[in-house]
């Protein structure tokens, strides 16, 4: 079946990239997101990209997609403070309304 | 302001209660959606509505009861509930289903069943 797998916990320091990586089993996945969950909030698309793109960068976020292994990753770049939160790698279907998540990935980020 | 919003916050209740969760979203959209978030579990699609319609009962037990009387509002109504349906309950809208890779998600209702 489809799943979606990603580690539990990054810790990094303030002002260095952070990479989240992300693994799915569906090869027919046509959307790949990365979503962000601050505490007490609800979940906050930060960015998608679609399975024909390699790469995909907005700001201090770049999205690379290896189709072939199925692996996506998220590289948040000069990391701050506020970017404490959890990650959640998804992916769904071109006409599929049912989204596959991961269990989320924590963000720590010490000062 | 995500445009969804969702009441209360904060429930606790006991097994025998019965209570309804409340979303709403202002956003025009026409498809809604309920997710449970357990800790360090996966987000559980439970329901989805389009048109008021609903178009996804992913085996949910049947002591929680959907309703959406209209396209920007979405109930979920809860009755004798067990300790482990304790969990954060997401309530999602998008443009219709088609738009479903651009949800926008409400803050959550965190529920605890004692």
């Amino acid at each position: 079946g489809e799943d979606v797998e990603q580690s539990l916990f990054l810790s990094v320091r303030e002002g260095d990239s952070s990479v989240i990586n992300c693994t799915y089993t569906d090869s027919s996945s046509t959307y790949l997101y990365w979503y962000k969950q601050e505490p007490g909030a609800g979940l906050q698309l930060l960015t998608y990209i679609f399975s024909n793109m390699d790469m995909k960068q907005d700001q201090r976020l770049t999205v690379l997609l290896n189709k072939k292994d199925k692996h996506l990753s998220l590289r948040i770049a000069d990391t701050q403070t506020g970017d404490s939160a959890i990650y959640f790698c998804a992916e769904s279907h071109t006409g599929g309304f049912k989204t596959i998540f991961g269990a989320g990935t924590r963000l720590f980020v010490k000062a | 302001e995500t445009g969804v919003t969702q009441t209360p916050r904060h429930l606790v209740m006991g097994m025998t209660n019965k209570k309804s969760l409340k979303c709403e979203q202002h956003l025009g959209h026409n498809a809604m959606y309920w997710y449970k978030q357990s800790a360090k579990k996966p987000l559980e699609l439970m329901f989805v509505y389009s048109l008021e319609e609903r178009v996804e009962n992913n085996s949910v037990p049947s002591r929680f009861s959907p309703e959406c009387p209209n396209s920007s509002h979405l109930f979920l109504h809860l009755h004798t509930l067990q300790p482990e349906d304790s969990a954060l309950y997401l309530c999602a809208s998008s443009q219709d289903l088609e738009s479903s890779y651009e949800q926008y998600f409400g803050p959550g209702t965190r529920l605890t069943v004692t």
